[in-house]
This record gives structure tokens, sequence and C-alpha cells, in this order.
């Protein structure tokens, strides 16, 4: 079965600063890799996706994501964060549940923090 | 116009009793999923219908039923609520097996009381 990893439960970066939130993956087959963001009390909204192609991503709110296969990660990335960018974030993987039809595995979230 | 409408948004119960949440979806999508979200945010899938057809039932009680009466609608029902029912439960859809990913609905939040 397919796996995601998150080690951070919380990542803490000053406005204007790059911002890097890690997830690792195990998955059997090509991965399909996703990230999504949860805003307080609000639904989880797609970030970008991973399904082939350029190891770089780009996605929504200029957020990127860099896939190394050989590291089995997907990590999320931004330049220049922003205090409006406080949230959190989940890392998804696309693979065979135990009926055979695939779902999303989600990873356990990490907490955001921008300071001003 | 919203993607996938969930309602209620919130619900507080007392134990023992039976509810329902809706969910519907105008995206033209032909699967649909529940996800439960536990106090710790941990998502877990719950069930998965395509095309009105129960294609993903993961190990959860059967207190938990689901319905599909066409495509664009899942709802869930559950009855005699427990207290660990409490958590936020997510309806999402999405083309096929997902491949481009899921629309997430914004959330039932219930409570058990």
């Amino acid at each position: 079965a397919q796996s995601v990893a998150q080690p951070e439960d919380q990542v803490n970066v000053a406005e204007g600063n790059p911002l890097t939130v890690k997830c690792t993956y195990s998955v059997s087959g090509n991965p399909y890799l996703f990230w999504y963001v949860q805003y307080p009390n609000r639904g989880l909204q797609f970030l970008l996706k991973y399904i082939t192609g350029d190891n770089l991503v780009k996605g929504s709110y200029g957020f990127e994501a860099e896939f190394n296969k050989s590291q089995t990660s997907f990590h999320l990335k931004k330049p220049s964060a922003l205090v409006s960018d406080s949230a959190l974030y989940f890392c998804a993987v696309r693979g065979p549940g135990g009926s055979g039809y695939s779902t999303l595995t989600f990873g356990k979230g990490t907490m955001l923090l921008v300071s001003p | 116009d919203t993607a996938v409408s969930q309602t209620p948004k919130y619900l507080v119960t007392q134990m023992g009793n039976d509810k329902s949440i809706k969910c519907e979806q105008n995206l033209g999508h032909d699967t649909m999923y529940w996800y439960k979200q536990d106090s710790k945010k941990f998502l877990k899938i719950m069930f998965s219908y395509n095309n009105k057809e129960l294609i993903i039932n993961e190990t959860v009680p059967n207190r938990f039923s689901p319905k599909s009466p066409d495509k664009a609608h899942l709802n869930l029902h559950i009855n005699s609520l427990e207290l660990g029912d409490s958590a936020v439960y997510f309806c999402a859809s999405s083309y096929g097996q997902g491949a481009r990913g899921y629309t997430f609905g914004s959330g039932t939040r219930l409570t058990v009381v």
C-alpha cells in the first residue's frame, strides 16, 4: 500500500524568506503526487500535482514542488513566503487501495506559520 | 458556483441519534469520495463511488452507510452516533480514479455530545 511521510509537524519562516515543506512517499509503480492546502475551517484546496515530465512543478499562489525519484521526495517550495501562506499543507500520493482502485493517501499534514 | 457542496456545514447531535450529510458536485465528475478528518487533522478515506457504484469501502463501522442516487450526489448516513464519530467529514470528487486530483467540499463538522 502507498504511504506519505511529512516529517515536520510545523514549519516556521519569516515573511519574505524561502520556505520548504518536506514530503517523502512510497508507492508501487509510477507516482502521482499532489499538494493540497487547508486554511482554518475550510476544505482542501489543490496546489499542484506531478504525474510525469519536468521534475519541477509549478502550482497555485507561487508554490512549486520538486520531484526527486531517487530520494522518493516531493518537497513543496516557495521563494518568498507571505503571512497569508500560513495554513496546513498536505502531501498526497495516488496509489491502489485494497480493492484495486486508486485513491489519494494523505500525509499527516504540516502546519506552516509565516511571521511578519 | 460551488463545485463540491456539502450540507450541513456544522452538525451537533446527541449520542444514539441518526444523521445524514449530503454532498453534490457540479463538475461532471464520475467518482465521489468521503474522507474523515480526525482531531489531529489526519485524513482517511471512508468510501468511494464511481457512477453510483461502490468501489471502495474501507474499514468503517457499518453504522456508516453511503448512498449515491446519481453520479453527482453522494450522501452519508450515520446510525447510532457515538462520541468517537466527532470529526470533520469531507466529500470530494474526481474524474475516474483521480489522476488529475480531487476537488474537495468545505467539510461538515460533526460534534456528538
